[in-house]
């Protein structure tokens, strides 16, 4: 069975470095979802890709945060730098399109990122 | 925008009770509600979604109803088991594709047997 796949699943960093998250969705899925899970939380939107396009970034802190998805297939999420806030779950999720209908997302097991 | 909320925030149950997670929702234009199922240290995984022309859907010992009057949706697992055990989170979202989700909170669902 096909699933997203995330790396690293594991990132600890100090403030003010550099990290990159990957994510690789299921073959086909024309949609891409990135958000974060504060521990206790559900899973808030940062941005969402529809091909290599952005359709949705409006809770991205753009200051620190960038995300691309240059030929629509794998994406990567860059913070840069890091803040002690932004320790979180970054999961990545993938649906597949379904003309003006909504479609099942379906997630990867997500970076664990803490900032020290 | 949409907002989920999300109760209780913790249940426990005996195994063989049944669970009932309630959520509301503020978007009347929502019309899909998926409920996802998280284990410790795993990701998400779907379970059962629902979409605003039906009024309640069953997969075996899960069922999801929806009142799209009053804005809320509800999950029903009976005959619970241990390994019902897991954070249930519901969501919602337009049903046109160019929404993402909006999850609520979260419910610890702890099983005991």
């Amino acid at each position: 069975e096909a699933e997203v796949a995330q790396s690293p699943r594991y990132k600890i960093t100090e403030k003010s470095q550099a990290v990159a998250f990957w994510c690789d969705p299921i073959s086909g899925h024309a949609t891409l979802y990135w958000y974060r899970q504060i521990l206790g939380q559900g899973p808030e939107l940062l941005v969402q890709f529809q091909d290599e396009s952005v359709v949705d970034d409006s809770q991205l802190p753009k200051d620190r945060f960038s995300a691309e998805r240059l030929k629509g297939v794998d994406s990567t999420l860059k913070i840069q730098p890091a803040e002690l806030g932004d320790s979180a779950m970054y999961l990545c999720a993938s649906s597949p399109r379904v003309p003006s209908r909504v479609s099942p997302q379906y997630f990867g097991p997500g970076t664990r990122l803490t900032v020290l | 925008g949409e907002n989920v909320e999300q109760h209780p925030s913790t249940l426990s149950v005996q195994e063989g009770d049944s669970a009932v997670i309630k959520c509301t929702y503020s978007d009347s234009a929502s019309n899909y509600f998926p409920w996802y199922k998280q284990e410790l240290g795993k990701r998400p995984q779907l379970i059962i979604d629902i979409r605003s022309n039906v009024g309640e859907k069953k997969d075996q010992r899960i069922a999801v109803t929806l009142n799209k009057t009053a804005k809320h949706f509800s999950l029903h697992i009976t005959e619970t088991q241990p390994e019902d055990s897991a954070v249930y989170f519901c969501a919602a979202s337009e049903d046109t594709g160019r929404r993402a989700l909006t999850f609520g909170s979260g419910t610890r669902l702890q099983v005991q047997p």
